[in-house]
């Protein structure tokens, strides 16, 4: 069975500062990785992915996530922390050819002034 | 170019009644899926859909149906509520079968069962 763990509820960080939401998962397979950002009262909204390939994925809104497979994790990154940025951040994982994805618990971001 | 659309956004429910919460996409695409969304849980899959006609259980199946007659439409029912159910509901889409593919989310239903 597939799994992911966010290992804290809440990050905290200071407003230009750089920060980094854990992410760790366990798959049989190849992994399909995947963040998704949630804003109060929206939806997901996709953030960034990890197919195959380069071990440092780029995506929107200056985020990237570094793919470590012998940690098994896959870190969200953002040199420069905006107030904006404060949001539900969810890391999900799909085993490769495997129709169902399973998502973190969530780790709230709060980005302080 | 709506993308994913849930109604209603909001709605309160009598234990033991039945509704529906319907989504729809204008993205002509064939996955679809249904996750409930609680406090300290993340998001949990209910049912998902690979295309009209085709539907399957996700990890939280019980007390929940669906069907899937057209690629635009995935309504989901709750056939008996129960305050177990209170949770927010988000539909999803994302194109083709691949597994590699991102899922589009609707605005989701916030749900009440009293």
């Amino acid at each position: 069975a597939q799994s992911v763990a966010q290992p804290e509820d809440q990050v905290n960080v200071a407003e230009g500062n750089p920060l980094t939401v854990k992410c760790t998962y366990s798959v049989s397979g190849n992994p399909y990785l995947f963040w998704y950002v949630q804003y109060p009262n929206r939806g997901l909204q996709f953030l960034l992915k990890y197919i195959t390939g380069d071990n440092l994925v780029k995506g929107s809104y200056g985020f990237e996530a570094e793919f470590n497979k012998s940690q098994t994790s896959f870190h969200l990154k953002k040199p420069s922390a905006l107030v904006s940025d404060s949001a539900l951040y969810f890391c999900a994982v799909r085993d490769g050819g495997y129709q169902k994805v399973t998502f973190g618990t969530g780790t709230k971001l709060q980005v302080i002034p | 170019n709506a993308g994913v659309t849930q109604t209603p956004k909001f709605q309160v429910l009598k234990t033991g009644q039945s509704m529906t919460l319907q989504c729809a996409q204008d993205m002509n695409h064939e996955y679809m899926s249904w996750y409930r969304q609680d406090p300290g849980m993340g998001l949990r899959l209910i049912h998902y859909s690979v295309g009209a006609g085709i539907t399957d259980q996700g990890e939280v199946p019980n007390g929940y149906n669906v069907s899937r007659s057209t690629t635009e439409d995935f309504p989901l029912r709750l056939l008996s509520a129960a305050p177990s159910q209170t949770s927010v509901y988000f539909c999803a889409s994302k194109p083709g079968r691949s597994s590699y593919n991102e899922q589009f989310f609707g605005p989701g239903t916030r749900l009440t069962v009293l």
